[in-house]
Formats: C-alpha cells, structure tokens, sequence
C-alpha cells in the first residue's frame, strides 16, 4: 500500500533556529507533495505545492527564504523552517499525490514546539 | 481562491444521536472533496473521498452528501459512539501547475458523550 512516513514526529527547536523535517513516500511516486501547517487551535493552511519538473509554488504568507523545500525525486521531499519563532508552532504534513486523481497520502506529521 | 467554510466549529451529541457537519466552498469548479478525522495528537485520517459525479456516499457509520447546487458538502455521522470524538476537517481540490492540493476547511470538534 501507499504510505507517507515523516521524520522527526516531534521536535523543539530555540526561537531563532532552523529545523528540517523529512517526507518520504513509499509504495507509490510522490510526483507532488504539498506541505501543511496546522497551527494551535486553527485548520490546516497550505504552505506550499512541489511538482516534479515545475517550480515550487508557495502560497500567501509563506515564502521560498522561510520555507526552502526540496523534493529530489520521486519519494522524498524535504521542508527547512529557518529562524523559527513562536509562531511558526504546530503540526507540519506533507501530502503526497502519485499523479492520480485521488487523494493526497498524508503522513502522521512533525509537532514543531519553539521555546 | 477557494474558501472552505466549516460549521459548527463545536458539535456535542449523546451517544446514539447523529451528528451534521456541513462545509460550503466558492469555486464552483472544485471536484474532488474529501472529508477527514483527527483524533488528538495525531495525524489526518480519510473517512471518504467525493467525487463531483456521485452526490451520497455511505460509509461505516456515516454518509456524506455533495450538493454542487449550493457548493455544499456535509458528513452526517449517523448513531455516533465516543470513538467518533475528534476533529473533522473537510478538504477540497483545486488544480494548479499540474499537482493538487487540499484546501481544508476550519474543523469540527466532535465530542460524543456516553
């Protein structure tokens, strides 16, 4: 079956310090993953789409200088927070899309806490 | 864009009752709509995806009806028991540079009282 596994599950970073968080598809090529954010107490915001052989495309209120992603091949994407503040805590998902029609594969997510 | 709105925000039903979450979404060409439970601490689990061609789905103790209409999706989860006692998020598709993603709407915090 297709799955998405995400690494770290948790981690706590200093206000003012990057983190990277990891996406990897299996049983199935991610040909898109979209980064998510779920914020304390609000829905999930879309941070950004990664297609492979297309740019990047990053929403309003999230840029490439904060939000460097990379997404090498076909089952693996990365998401870099620069300079985290305290606004940058929650849930991180990446959804994986194999070029169907159907729904994205979500992974369990990274809970980023920033002290 | 797409704006997903969700009510209620807050849902508290006994067990045995039912339960309606209703989402309405502007782009009338949306055509992919997914319905999700977030149980705390977790990750997004899928209920049932909708595609804009079948308007009632029936899954295991819910059903999920599409109105293109009024751009209206509802999950209607049918004798609820407190293992239904989560979040639920609606999502919906746009397309754009040639991959998808999910527009959510804001969350339903279900709680199912014994």
């Amino acid at each position: 079956g297709a799955l998405v596994y995400q690494y770290p599950r948790r981690t706590i970073c200093k206000s003012g310090t990057s983190m990277r968080m990891e996406c990897q598809a299996v049983g199935f090529q991610a040909t898109s993953v979209a980064w998510y954010r779920q914020s304390p107490q609000k829905t999930f915001e879309l941070i950004a789409l990664s297609t492979v052989n297309s740019a990047i495309k990053y929403e309003q209120n999230f840029t490439q200088e904060k939000f460097p992603i990379s997404h090498p091949n076909l089952s693996f994407s990365s998401m870099t927070v620069l300079n985290a503040y305290l606004e940058d805590r929650g849930l991180y998902l990446c959804g994986a899309r194999d070029g169907g029609p159907y729904e994205q594969y979500f992974g369990p997510g990274t809970r980023l806490t920033v002290l | 864009g797409e704006q997903v709105e969700q009510r209620p925000p807050h849902l508290s039903v006994r067990e045995g009752d039912s339960a309606v979450i209703i989402c309405t979404y502007t782009d009338p060409n949306s055509y992919y709509f997914f319905w999700y439970k977030q149980e705390p601490g977790a990750g997004l689990q899928l209920l049932m995806k909708v595609f804009s061609s079948t308007e009632i789905n029936e899954g295991q103790g819910f059903t999920v009806l599409l109105n293109k209409k009024d751009k209206q999706l509802s999950l209607n989860l049918t004798a609820a028991h407190p293992g239904d006692s989560a979040v639920y998020f609606c999502a919906v598709t746009l397309s754009y540079q040639g991959g998808r993603a999910l527009i959510f709407g804001t969350g339903t915090t279900v709680s199912v009282s014994p």
